[in-house]
């Protein structure tokens, strides 16, 4: 079964810093999406960033941006200039990849501080 | 506006009364899915569906149905409701790149 893991159930930053949200992952495949969520108190889901296994360049969308070393499957979230309003629940998740399309598996969720 | 709509948002319920959990999105994507979210242990897949009349088990599906008769709906139904089925529920529907729209949730409380 696919696996998900993420190690830190909190953590916290000071405003304008830069923080590393830790995500590792377990497949057979060799083709898979990679993802990070962002849940707000409003506890809507919303995509943050995606990462293609076959591509090797990282990721990046504005202030985010993505560590993903394929050989040791881990898939880290950098969140640069940090805002107050990056404060939330941050998931990662895999795909299962091959033919398995649309069964993902997700993280049990990192609660992000931002302090002013 | 492209989007994913559940209803309800919030449902209390007591043990062994059916329910069913709409779910409808408007992107025309033939992958829908439904989540459910618990404290420590994220969010995890119970159902999802590639196309009509076409669904397969995710890591929690027992408990629940699912049905896909229309493209566009994918609803969530409680047979017999049990207080371990408390939880935050979200479907999905899944686009380009397995890209997922998420709804807004729904909370549902069993007594």
């Amino acid at each position: 079964a696919q696996t998900v893991t993420q190690s830190q159930p909190e953590m916290s930053v000071q405003e304008a810093e830069t923080v590393t949200l830790s995500c590792t992952y377990d497949t057979s495949e060799s083709d898979y999406y990679l993802f990070w969520y962002k849940q707000p108190p409003s506890r809507q889901m919303i995509l943050v960033i995606r990462q293609e296994a076959y591509k090797q360049q990282n990721a990046t969308e504005n202030r985010f941006s993505v560590n993903f070393q394929k050989a040791a499957k881990s898939f880290s979230l950098k969140i640069s200039d940090s805002q107050l309003g990056d404060a939330a629940m941050y998931f990662c998740g895999s795909d299962a990849g091959g033919t398995s399309y649309g069964k993902l598996t997700f993280g049990q969720g990192t609660i992000l501080t931002v302090h002013p | 506006e492209a989007q994913v709509t559940q209803n309800p948002r919030y449902l209390i319920t007591v043990t062994g009364k059916k329910l069913t959990v709409t779910c409808s999105q408007n992107m025309n994507h033939e992958y829908m899915s439904w989540y459910r979210q618990d404290p420590g242990l994220g969010l995890r897949q119970i159902y999802y569906s590639m196309n009509v009349e076409v669904t397969d088990k995710g890591d929690v599906p027992e408990g629940y149905k699912v049905s896909r008769k229309e493209k566009r709906n994918f609803p969530l139904i409680l047979e017999s409701p049990s207080p371990n089925q408390t939880s935050l529920y979200f479907c999905a529907s899944i686009g380009p790149q397995e890209t997922q729209y998420f709804g807004p949730g729904t909370r549902l409380l069993v007594l």
